[in-house]
């Protein structure tokens, strides 16, 4: 069992439309969650990273939120945009001293933002 | 601007041939970077772990006579596809840690195979 579960697995929304991406993760010991941006055919591009102490983090328009006692984060799209159209993954690494390369990948969520 | 490079960005083969695709850090060593192969509408999944100046870490399930890891340099790492089949078609992705004690992973734009 994916120890990452994003979802819903696929949204549709409207230009200008608000959406938030959930992410539940069972990964433990956790060191810190990240969410991509990738867009089709290209690699995943960062949007945040949040470690343990750290319940929002934004960049632009997007807000991430993550909750380390329930294990669960959402990224929050505002005023969406047809380039917002992409898959969100997110990823949880496993601390410890090779926290860096201990990732644990969602599926994604597709996102489609219609005119 | 890109921080870790791909290439090629496509390519294709026919069956039998082997492939190899490199993936650079532009302004930064990486004595670590990561390949991913990615499957239409699936997830990245972790092949294996290059190592500057030793052996690449494989995951399990992946085969490391068929999938050639070189970390030639501290700015280069190799993943050659050899004896490439139809199977080995896929989405092939680096990355790399930039920075001593970050933990951001920078992804290439990764590379479109094709075997025929």
């Amino acid at each position: 069992k994916n120890q990452v579960e994003q979802s819903p697995q696929s949204l549709i929304i409207l230009e200008g439309k608000n959406c938030t991406l959930q992410c539940n993760y069972t990964v433990s010991p956790f060191s810190n969650l990240r969410w991509y941006k990738q867009d089709t055919g290209r690699g995943p591009v960062s949007l945040t990273i949040m470690t343990f102490s750290e319940n929002t983090k934004s960049n632009g328009r997007y807000t991430a939120t993550l909750d380390a006692d329930t294990k669960q984060s959402s990224l929050h799209i505002t005023a969406s945009q047809l380039s917002d159209s992409a898959s969100y993954i997110c990823v949880v690494s496993a601390g410890g001293p090779d926290g860096n390369n201990d990732m644990r990948f969602g599926a994604g969520t597709r996102l489609t933002v219609k005119p | 601007g890109a921080v870790v490079s791909q290439h090629p960005s496509r390519v294709i083969c026919k069956s039998g041939t082997s492939v190899k695709i490199e993936c650079r850090s532009l302004d930064f060593q990486a004595t670590t970077m990561f390949w991913y192969r990615q499957f239409p509408k699936q997830s990245l999944m972790l092949m294996a772990t290059s190592n500057e100046g030793s052996k690449a870490t494989y995951e399990q399930g992946v085969e490391k006579d068929k999938f050639l890891i070189n970390h030639a340099s501290l700015t280069l790492s190799t993943l050659t596809v050899t004896s490439a089949h139809p199977e080995d078609s896929s989405f092939y992705i680096c990355s790399a840690p930039k920075g001593l004690g970050t933990d951001t992973q920078y992804f290439g734009p990764g590379t479109r195979l094709t075997v025929l």
